[in-house]
């Protein structure tokens, strides 16, 4: 398994404001992913965080407003860019081990007002 | 579009039961099917795989199927207890190694 550390682990923004996530591996892996779950909802993707390379967007969802960096295997953040309060969520950096298996941190739960 | 259903949003049973949570997709033939379950302010944490050419998978007290006919998958934890009580979310493996969600199930086991 991997031990995922992400930060902070909560936050209350106002809106228009940019936060940006930070997540951080304990070992080095390939493949490393953001979610997002709103309230009451299931997990959707927002994008693969590629190394040495542009993150790879889901539909509906632009680099304009949620940049990714992914400087090496262990390390990545999300902005969450001029927030408005339907950015409200949780949002989950996770990597996938064993070509299969998903581990995720514990999350950032976003409140924008 | 690829699409997976978890047919009950909530379930509620008693304690020593056997839950039985479903699972359902359309428009895609994935190569396997998880099972994850998620406690409240926590990630999910991974429980089980099988794959296509697997019908059955056992851990402890949990049991998966997977009917690639039927485009369905059932997730059963037998001698319930309330410490199972979380949400339980199927998952299936898309494109590129992306894994893609179902909406999940809440489960409450009343002592």
């Amino acid at each position: 398994s991997a031990v995922i550390s992400q930060k902070p682990s909560r936050d209350i923004c106002q809106r228009g404001t940019s936060l940006t996530i930070q997540c951080q591996v304990d070992s080095q892996v390939t493949m490393m992913f953001w979610y997002r779950q709103q309230p009451g909802q299931s997990l959707t993707l927002i994008a693969t965080a590629n190394q040495g390379s542009e993150a790879t967007y889901e539909s509906g969802f632009v680099i304009d407003k949620f940049p990714i960096s992914r400087p090496n295997l262990t390390f990545s953040t999300l902005t969450v860019s001029n927030m408005s309060p339907e950015d409200s969520s949780i949002y989950l950096c996770s990597v996938l081990l064993f070509n299969e298996k998903l581990f995720f941190g514990s999350g950032t739960q976003l409140s924008v007002l | 579009s690829q699409k997976i259903e978890q047919n009950s949003e909530a379930l509620n049973i008693q304690e020593g039961k056997t839950a039985t949570l479903t699972c359902n997709y359309t428009n895609y033939s994935p190569a396997y099917l998880q099972w994850y379950r998620q406690d409240p302010g926590r990630g999910p944490v991974f429980l089980l795989l099988i794959r296509e050419n697997e019908k059955e998978k056992r851990k402890e007290r949990l049991k998966v199927t997977f009917d690639t006919t039927l485009k369905q998958s059932l997730f059963h934890i037998t001698a319930s207890q309330p410490a199972d009580s979380a949400t339980y979310l199927c998952a299936l493996d898309s494109s590129a190694s992306k894994i893609i969600f179902g909406s999940g199930t809440r489960l409450s086991i009343r002592p």
